[in-house]
């Protein structure tokens, strides 16, 4: 079956600009969540959505904002793109909100602001 | 607010060679603990995922042990092969929030040579 889809995989935005990213989870699964990646902070959480709801929120500015559509798609958007923003964003997807989850993570979008 | 640390942060070792990677946490109250790995430029494949009620999980070669109480875990790795070369990362899974909002560690760079 599809795995975790990101698109796209890599993108150069200026500083000021605007970014979408979208990620479509595997068939089925209904909550979609987003962490960024740099070398400085690793791996950090941005939000998760279940069933449209945001259910989680990491501590990011409010530039970063995201959705989940009502077949589990889910984009993230960041306004006023600032060099710091520059990362790896991953998506990861379950069956559930909640539980024993295993998270099948996407190959990631690379955002590069300059 | 959590804290994971895994060490060391990299590790070369012969092909061949049983090995052992660490992971804290400084919270002992999770849900779960799951450890990942990374191929460069690429997205996370899920491991093995150890429940906050379970000592230890197994699959191949790996195994994955979870001390909750000493905030501890380790990933161990038998008889090692070049493919095994990635960035390892833990991540726990706090009681606040549900289980997939996940705090990452730092990551251990594995090299294995011929």
């Amino acid at each position: 079956k599809a795995g975790v889809t990101q698109t796209p995989r890599y993108l150069i935005k200026t500083r000021g600009q605007q970014v979408t990213l979208s990620c479509s989870p595997i068939s089925g699964h209904r909550s979609v969540s987003w962490y960024q990646q740099t070398p400085g902070q690793g791996l950090q959480f941005l939000f998760e959505y279940f069933s449209e709801t945001q259910r989680n929120k990491g501590n990011f500015p409010g530039r970063f904002s995201g959705r989940q559509f009502s077949n589990s798609r889910s984009e993230m958007n960041v306004s006023t793109l600032e060099l710091g923003d520059s990362a790896l964003y991953l998506c990861a997807s379950s069956l559930r909100g909640s539980g024993a989850n295993v998270l099948t993570f996407g190959a990631g979008s690379r955002l590069t602001v300059l | 607010k959590q804290e994971v640390t895994q060490i060391p942060a990299a590790l070369s070792v012969p092909e061949g060679e049983n090995l052992v990677l660490n992971c804290s946490f400084t919270d002992s109250a999770i849900y779960n603990l799951q450890w990942f790995r990374q191929d460069p430029g690429k997205g996370l494949t899920s491991l093995l995922l150890i429940q906050s009620s379970q000592r230890e999980q197994t699959s191949g070669r790996l195994n994955a042990s979870l001390d909750k109480s000493s905030g501890r875990s380790t990933l161990y790795i038998a008889a090692s092969q070049p493919g095994d070369s990635a960035t390892y990362l833990c991540a726990v899974s706090g009681l606040t929030g549900g289980g997939n909002k996940l705090t990452f560690g730092t990551g251990t760079q594995l090299k294995v040579e011929l």
